[in-house]
């Protein structure tokens, strides 16, 4: 079925930079993108959205990018903090229910 | 309480025993998933509850899985005669409705398979 897709399954960033995330999806049909960030042991804590009728929303020290003609959406986090570390998922609502992708876990070197 | 609660936070069984896992949401959410995820993996929709409307059972892997939800409260998932490939964590969300994106999640219920 369809579904959403990460690039890289890892990255590694230093404290201070700035980290993009990417993410691929596959239905058109979708009507709202999200991004969640998972911590070791913990459940998935939701990061921001953004409705398929927008190309861009910010958040505090969060960008969500969504290009609709090649299907990619990112995630940018300014100025990146080790407690930034975590795996990041993107999911989109298809019917109401939230499909997630596989995730790209993020390191922050100090 | 303030959050998505799930219970037992860790459950070892026997391979062929059957398991009963428990959510209860955030009060007043209408929206209710579960949700497998195994290790080092994303999460793998299981099946989604909304209000009093039929469940979408779409992700349920087999027919050795099920799911109930009483009203908009607690909710159930049972693995009947587990495998070891049911192992995983089993995490629980809930949504104050359908329309929105951003939704809770509890700790999870670490399945162990033995």
């Amino acid at each position: 079925g369809e579904s959403v897709g990460l690039h890289l399954p890892t990255l590694s960033v230093q404290e201070g930079d700035n980290s993009i995330i990417n993410c691929a999806y596959s239905n058109s049909a979708s009507d709202y993108f999200i991004w969640y960030k998972q911590e070791s042991g913990k459940g998935p804590q939701f990061i921001i959205d953004i409705r398929s009728n927008m190309d861009k929303r910010q958040g505090q020290r969060v960008t969500v990018l969504l290009n609709k003609t090649v299907k990619h959406l990112s995630l940018q986090i300014a100025a990146t903090q080790p407690g930034d570390s975590a795996v990041y998922f993107c999911a989109d609502r298809q019917g109401g229910k939230l499909i997630f992708g596989q995730g790209t876990e993020l390191s922050v070197k100090p | 309480g303030a959050g998505v609660s799930q219970s037992p936070s860790n459950k070892v069984t026997e391979k062929g025993k059957d398991v009963e896992l428990r959510c209860d949401p955030i009060s007043g959410h209408t929206a209710l998933y579960w949700y497998r995820q195994r290790l080092g993996q994303g999460l793998e929709f299981l099946i989604y509850f909304q209000g009093n409307s039929a469940p979408d059972k779409s992700g349920l892997p087999s027919d050795r899985f099920s799911a109930e939800r009483t009203g908009e409260s607690v909710s159930t998932l049972t693995i009947q005669r587990t495998q070891q490939e049911d192992s995983a964590v089993y995490l629980c969300a809930s949504s104050l409705y359908e329309g929105l994106a951003e939704a809770f999640f509890g700790q999870g219920t670490r399945l162990t398979v033995v």
